[in-house]
């Protein structure tokens, strides 16, 4: 079973800083990973999707790595602004299955982490 | 386009009623999920439809029921609520083709 864990819970941080999220995942066998962003009341906003195939994504100041080998992914935030203030989860996508049908499209979701920037 | 459109925002039942969550989107999406998050365990799928008239379970789908009877449109029914069922429900939909999920902004279940 997948299972998706992310550190740390929980960051506060002064603007302008540079940081790092974690995401890791206990079965390497997956199709794709994404990185969610949840403001509160909300749902969820699509950030970026990598493949299994590639190593990473950019999106402005935002930057995802993939490493499937070791089961991690990091979410890179350039210039932190106050605006940035979310909870930001990872989800991993399962390879399909031979059978096809069901395994397909199930995302496995890490908790989250809650991200305080401070001007 | 609105995306996707949960009604209601939010809902108080008493254990044992009966409701209906609508979810629809108007992106022309085969894809669509219904998901529940609480605290501390993630947003867990419950049931998902892969088409008009297709519905299938997800990991947590015991005591919710779905119906998909147009393509834009995906039901989320619960027969006889519990507490345990207190939760934040989410939709979303996507292009078969395509792996981005699109959200709508959830409804807020209480069962008291």
């Amino acid at each position: 079973k997948q299972e998706v864990t992310q550190i740390p819970a929980a960051l506060s941080v002064p603007e302008g800083e540079n940081l790092v999220l974690n995401c890791s995942f206990t079965d390497s066998a997956i199709y794709n990973l994404q990185w969610f962003r949840q403001d509160p009341g909300k749902g969820l906003t699509s950030l970026l999707l990598i493949q299994s195939s590639q190593r990473e994504q950019t999106s402005g100041r935002l930057n995802a790595s993939l490493d499937k080998s070791s089961g991690r992914s990091t979410l890179y935030i350039a210039a932190s602004q106050p605006g940035d203030s979310a909870t930001y989860l990872c989800a991993v996508r399962r390879t399909p299955s031979n059978a096809g049908g069901t395994s397909y499209g199930k995302l496995t979701f890490g908790q989250g982490t809650i991200l305080t920037v401070h001007p | 386009n609105a995306g996707v459109t949960q009604t209601p925002k939010f809902r108080v039942l008493k254990t044992g009623q009966s409701m209906t969550l609508l979810c629809a989107q108007d992106m022309n999406h085969e894809y669509m999920y219904w998901y529940r998050q609480d605290p501390g365990m993630g947003l867990r799928l419950i049931h998902y439809s892969v088409g008009e008239g297709t519905t299938a379970k997800g990991e947590v789908p015991d005591g919710y029921n779905v119906s998909r009877l147009k393509k834009q449109n995906f039901l989320l029914g619960l027969e006889s609520a519990a507490p345990s069922q207190t939760s934040v429900y989410f939709c979303a939909s996507r292009v078969w083709a395509k792996e981005k999920l699109f959200f709508g902004s959830g409804t807020q279940l209480s069962v008291l």
